[in-house]
């Protein structure tokens, strides 16, 4: 079974730009969640979608955004990019979001210029 | 609120030697409870989780973790450390209720030849 996917891999952008990124969760996983990573802050949540519902959402200003299709891939889009947002984007996907395992994919490197 | 605590940046272990990496949770009803390993420039892995049941548990690797509810901790443990087992741990908690995994800040395992 193939994991996990996001693209791109890396993105360099520069402030005030918005920026896109896509994940594909494992066939079959419903539950799609978002990180930042950070060295500072470690991992913080952003999101998570099922059914193309957010569920949950972490504790991020309103230029961090996300959305889920009916195939259970999922794209987050964030706007008016600032220097700080400059991470590690992880996407995780499990079959529902409950007690079972989040599988992460490789993530995706921003910087912001 | 969820909190998970990592209380080591740093953990040194000559190989051969048993490994503790803590990790103490904060969290309302029962918790799920998780590690990761991240090698350089990847996305996480999952090594083991806690439910329910059998408080210790055993995951990939040779890895165990051990929840103990009085003392709210689930530290993970190798008998004998491998230089290869270097690496960023982190360990997550997710309640019953909520679909929001909170991760520690990471405890990066060093095993020293």
């Amino acid at each position: 079974k193939a994991g996990v996917t996001q693209t791109p891999r890396y993105l360099i952008k520069t402030r005030g730009q918005q920026v896109t990124l896509s994940c594909s969760p494992i066939s079959g996983h419903r539950s799609v969640s978002w990180y930042q990573q950070t060295p500072g802050q470690g991992l913080q949540f952003l999101f998570e979608y099922f059914s193309e519902t957010q569920r949950n959402k972490g504790n991020f200003p309103g230029r961090f955004s996300g959305r889920q299709f009916s195939n259970s891939r999922s794209e987050m889009n964030v706007s008016t990019l600032e220097l700080g947002d400059s991470a590690l984007y992880l996407c995780a996907s499990s079959f529902s979001g409950g007690e079972e395992t989040q599988y992460f994919g490789p993530g995706t490197r921003l910087l912001v210029l | 609120a969820q909190s998970v605590a990592q209380p080591e940046d740093q953990v040194n272990v000559a190989e051969g030697n048993p490994l503790t990496v803590k990790c103490t949770y904060s969290v309302s009803g029962n918790p799920y409870l998780f590690w990761y390993v991240q090698y350089p420039n990847r996305g996480l892995q999952f090594l083991l989780k806690y439910i329910t049941g059998d408080n210790l548990v055993k995951g990939s690797y040779g890895f165990e973790a051990e929840f103990n509810k009085s003392q709210t901790s689930f530290h993970l443990k190798k008998p004998s450390a491998l230089v290869s087992d270097s690496a960023l741990y982190f360990c997550a908690v997710r309640g019953s209720g909520t679909y929001k995994y909170i991760f520690g800040t990471g405890t990066r395992l060093k095993v020293l030849a």
